[in-house]
Parts: C-alpha cells; structure tokens; sequence
C-alpha cells in the first residue's frame, strides 16, 4: 500500500513562493501519478493540479495558471507543489494525493500573514 | 472548465435517516464521478468512484447512483459517524472539479 509523506507546516509572507513536497513509498511507486488539491478556512476542496511524471506531463487548474508549478523527482518518487505569488487566501491546508485520490498525504498546513 | 453543483449545500438528518445528496455536472461526464467524505481535521476519504463503485473498505450504507449529468450519494442509514462534509469530483477532463459541498450535520 502506498503511503503518501508531505513535509511540515510552512507560514509565509504575502508575496512570497512555498514549495511543498511529497514522498510516495511502499508499494509500486515508480510510475505513481500525484494529485495536489486544497482546503481554505470555510471553503471547500479545491483541485488545484496533477503530474504524470512518467510522461512528463501536467495539468493546473485554470485559477492558478501562472502562479503554480507542480513537478516530480523519479529518482525518488517525490513531487512538488510550488505556489507563488502568495496572497492571504492561499492559507490552506495543501494535499497530495494519488491518481484515484484513494490514498492522500496528511497535509500541509501553508498560513500566509504579514 | 466542468461546473459541479451540489445539493443541498447543507442539511440535517437525524441517524438512522435515509439521505441523498445530488450533484450535477455542467455537461455530460460519463460516470467519471467520485464522492469523498472530509471530516474537520482529518484527510478527505474517497466513497465512491466511477460514480457507483464502492471503495474497499468503505461500508456498504453508502451508495452512488448516475451517469452523464445526475449523480446521487445516498446513505441509507445514517450513523453518528457519518455526519461530516461530503463533495463530488468529476475527472471526466481537466481540470478535474469539485463540487462545493454538502456539509451533513445532526439534527
């Protein structure tokens, strides 16, 4: 069973990039697929975007186009989330999750304050 | 981009109710629909996918219904462990969309 790591709590300045990991292990990781979606205070989940690092492709959702980057590390099954740019309503909890969305990452909690 | 529009956004129901929730999709999305239960604090979990299928492990009050524009999650007896927010997901095409959700609480 795959299991999904993200790495900690981030809190930013407005303005400012963050980049978010995520760890893919156990199971078959070498072909895995990631899906990053977000959960803003009072709103409701929102995806955001995917990478297919075997093909190199991805996919962003409109609304970020420009201020997101999502990429991948074969070598290590890891992807990343990078959001620029940020602003206030970007404080969210950050998700990775599979193709499927069947197996999630904990989270990231990204706070953006001055 | 896919609109999905739940109904309703929220709603009480007591346990051991019967409750439906519907989502509908802007265009037609086959059945690439999944619904995923979020409950405060905790990660999203996946019900339902290709719009009937049950996911392993899930129990069995849970139910989806569908295909095209007209999607349904029912649970058939509501359980104290069931009162959470639920939302629909189409990944028919990109970029994949969530419905707003339906937040389920106890009457």
């Amino acid at each position: 069973q795959v299991q999904l790591v993200q790495s900690g709590a981030e809190v930013k300045k407005p303005g400012s990039s963050v980049k978010v990991s995520c760890k893919a292990s156990g199971g078959t990781v070498n072909n895995y697929v990631f899906t990053w979606v977000r959960l803003a205070p009072g709103l409701g989940l929102e995806w955001m975007g995917k990478i297919t690092p075997t093909l190199g492709e991805t996919h962003y959702a409109q609304k970020f186009q420009g201020r997101l980057t999502i990429s991948a590390d074969r070598a290590t099954s890891t992807a990343y989330m990078e959001l620029r740019n940020l602003r206030s309503e970007d404080t969210a909890v950050y998700y990775c999750a599979g193709a499927g969305m069947d197996v999630w990452g904990e989270g990231t909690t990204v706070t953006v304050s001055s | 981009d896919i609109q999905m529009t739940q109904s309703p956004s929220a709603m009480s129901a007591s346990v051991g109710d019967r409750v439906t929730i519907t989502c509908r999709a802007s265009q037609g999305i086959s059945n690439y629909l999944a619904w995923f239960q979020q409950k405060p604090g905790k990660v999203p979990k996946r019900l339902i996918y290709a719009a009937s299928s049950l996911q392993s492990g899930v129990p069995s009050r849970f139910s989806g219904s569908g295909s095209g524009t007209e999607f349904t999650l029912t649970i058939s007896s509501l359980q104290p462990e069931d009162f959470a927010t639920y939302f629909c997901l189409q990944y028919y095409t990109y970029p994949y969309t969530f419905g707003q959700g339906t937040k389920l609480d106890i009457k």
